[in-house]
């Protein structure tokens, strides 16, 4: 069963640039969730994927959108950079059902904002 | 909203046991999480425990809950020098709700 992998691991980007994070779920997951993890935080949500559409938005601006697909690996994409989104944007997929809401989570893509 | 709080640093001699604090404010928290994150990597689930129990032990975790008081600590025993993590508490409010609540994190140093 392979976990969740992330991709790129590291990117450098200057402000007002675009930019896109992708993720593949784990084997029998369909819903991604994506956080944001500045440097000596914990993890924030952004948002959640079920089916393709989006199940949930934390506390962020537009510019942060994302995307589902049918074999449920997902993109985070981020318009206008600011410095203040240079972070580790986590992903994490799971499984919907009866049980603890356990979510699996990939290493992450470290964003720099220059 | 909801609240989530950590100390930020506990230092513990190896062989020694650490117990890793955290406190919240939903009273409606459903099921409660420990994570560990090493250096460069991403999450790993250590445990959860639902909101009705009082204590759950695996291996050498044991995590306890004070709903009453809205804590949740998390003991290791015997720590190793693979212990040494950040540990982070997570809460989500109700069933169904995937969005998790994350604290600030614990750095665990384990002093040889």
């Amino acid at each position: 069963e392979t976990g969740v992998t992330q991709s790129p691991t590291h990117l450098i980007k200057t402000r007002g640039q675009q930019v896109t994070l992708r993720c593949s779920s784990q084997s029998g997951h369909n819903t991604v969730s994506w956080y944001q993890q500045a440097l000596g935080q914990g993890p924030q949500f952004i948002f959640q994927y079920y089916r393709e559409e989006e199940n949930g938005r934390g506390n962020f601006p537009p510019r942060f959108s994302g995307l589902q697909f049918p074999n449920y690996s997902s993109e985070l994409n981020v318009n206008a950079l600011e410095l203040d989104d240079s972070a580790l944007y986590l992903c994490a997929s799971s499984g919907q059902g009866a049980g603890a809401n356990v979510l699996t989570f990939g290493a992450g893509s470290r964003l720099t904002v220059l | 909203g909801e609240d989530v709080e950590q100390s930020l640093f506990l230092s513990v001699r190896e062989g020694d046991s650490s117990v890793i604090n955290c406190t919240y404010t939903d009273s409606s928290s459903t099921y409660l999480y420990w994570y560990k994150q090493e250096p460069g990597a991403g999450l790993q689930l250590l445990t959860y425990i639902f909101s009705n129990m009082d204590m759950k032990q695996d291996q050498r975790l044991t995590v306890l809950l004070n709903k009453k008081d809205k804590h949740l600590s998390l003991r290791i025993a015997d720590t190793q020098t693979g212990d040494s993590a950040i540990y982070f508490c997570a809460e989500v409010p109700n069933f169904g709700n995937e969005k998790l609540t994350f604290g600030t994190g614990t750095r665990l140093t384990i002093i040889p």
